[in-house]
């Protein structure tokens, strides 16, 4: 148990389109879902948190127009990079915990690979 | 914030050998410590994780060493094998929400 899907996978667009990635948990429901960038051979740097059913907490530097997050059920979470420039380039995950647990468990999308031309 | 420092930043050993990666953390509330195993392209997977009311926990070859006091923790890899080159990342987590910080990374290579 405790899959994590993302669409995805890759994606080619031109500079000034939006791109939406989906996040979504296969087999059990999670209460908060967060959105990672990662850059070549570096760290995970968390974006924003989302919590079902409110609005996403996003990290300081990371501007929220950019990039919207809605997490409208308990299985789906979506990122919208708008407006995308070269520079939005990057492995971009999600991950999930399980809603009614205490655990802190992440489990992590395979990811999106966004390449903005 | 919390703050989690991992070193060696790259680690080679021979196959069959024990590998060492050490994380600190800077925040004495942070409770829940995971380990996460990521191959190249590939999504990051838990391989281990301990909570703070534990000083070890162990899982055949690989295990975790808590020192709360000290504010530091370390994965252990016993008899090493190539399939475990890959980046290891450490992480911490503070109490209630669950948000994680990531160490930087260790990237292992294990030689045959």
């Amino acid at each position: 148990g405790a899959v994590v899907s993302q669409h995805p996978s890759r994606v080619i667009c031109k500079s000034g389109t939006s791109v939406k990635i989906e996040c979504r948990s296969l087999d059990f429901q999670a209460t908060t879902m967060f959105w990672y960038r990662q850059f070549p051979k570096k760290s995970l740097m968390l974006m924003a948190t989302s919590n079902e059913g409110s609005k996403a907490t996003y990290e300081q530097g990371v501007e929220k127009d950019k990039f919207l997050i809605n997490h409208a059920s308990l299985t789906l979470s979506t990122l919208t990079v708008t407006s995308a420039h070269p520079e939005d380039s990057s492995f971009y995950i999600c991950s999930a915990t399980r809603a009614g647990r205490s655990t802190d468990t992440q489990y992590f999308g395979p990811g999106t690979r966004l390449t903005v031309l | 914030g919390e703050n989690v420092e991992q070193h060696p930043s790259t680690l080679s050993v021979q196959e069959g050998d024990s590998a060492v990666i050490k994380c600190t953390y800077s925040d004495s509330a942070s409770n829940y410590f995971p380990w996460y195993k990521q191959e190249l392209g590939k999504r990051p997977q838990l391989i281990i994780d301990i909570r703070s009311n534990v000083g070890e926990k162990k899982d055949q070859r690989i295990a975790v060493t808590l020192n709360k006091t000290a504010k530091h923790f370390s994965l252990h890899i016993t008899e090493t094998q190539p399939e475990d080159s890959a980046v290891y990342f450490c992480a911490a987590s503070g109490s209630g929400y669950s948000t994680l910080t990531f160490g930087k990374g260790t990237m292992l290579l294990v030689s045959p």
